[in-house]
């Protein structure tokens, strides 16, 4: 069965420096998708970067960005210019077609400081 | 705004009762999820119907149970309600086989 792991319960960042969240998964698949979602004290999910396996190229939404390496099953979330909007639980996940469900982690609370 | 709905956000309900909750997915999505997240357990996944039929199982409980109508629109009904029932219940929908999932803004569903 496909895991996701978050090891990384809490993190804190200062306002405009940079941070990465860390997540690392166990498939069988060779196709499949990688997702970080944001879940801000509203409680509402929102995507904030996806990553399809079969690329080599990382992710990059603006700010944020991705280190995908396939082979250590490693996919973490990099933030830079960390802003107070930030903070937030993010959520990894994991996609694959043979089960069509997102698999996550149990996510990441980022704390932004001034 | 992910463009997907729910109703209600909040629900307070006894022990035992049954309520629905109801999901709007994306103009032009076809697949709905139902998701449950709570303290204990995290986000886990439910179900999922792909125009208007079952698609996927999950950890749904057998007094839970789901439904899409030919307007595209999903229902979950959640019976004989348990206080461990008690948990913020996501709706998300995608497009025609793609991976990618948008979520509404849950309904928080509290047991007393």
């Amino acid at each position: 069965a496909q895991t996701v792991t978050q090891s990384q319960p809490e993190m804190s960042v200062q306002e405009a420096e940079t941070v990465t969240l860390s997540c690392t998964y166990d498939t069988s698949e060779s196709d499949y998708y990688l997702f970080w979602y944001k879940q801000p004290p509203s409680r509402q999910m929102i995507l904030v970067i996806r990553q399809e396996a079969y690329k080599q190229q990382n992710a990059t939404e603006n700010r944020f960005s991705v280190n995908f390496q396939k082979a250590a099953k490693s996919f973490s979330l990099k933030i830079s210019d960390s802003q107070l909007g930030d903070a937030a639980m993010y959520f990894c996940a994991y996609w694959a077609g043979t089960a069509s469900k997102l698999t996550f982690g149990t996510g990441t609370r980022l704390q932004v400081t001034l | 705004d992910s463009g997907v709905t729910q109703t209600p956000k909040h629900l307070i309900t006894a022990t035992g009762q049954r309520v629905t909750l109801r999901c709007s997915p994306r103009s032009g999505d076809l697949s709905v999820y139902w998701y449950q997240q709570s303290l204990d357990q995290g986000l886990q996944f439910l179900i999922q119907y792909y125009n208007g039929e079952e698609r996927a199982k999950g950890n749904i409980l057998e007094r839970f149970s789901a439904q899409q109508f030919p307007d595209l629109h999903s229902e979950l009904n959640l019976s004989s309600l348990e206080l461990g029932d008690s948990a913020l219940y996501f709706c998300a929908s995608s497009p025609e086989y793609q991976e990618t999932q948008y979520f509404g803004p849950g309904t928080r569903l509290l047991v007393l």
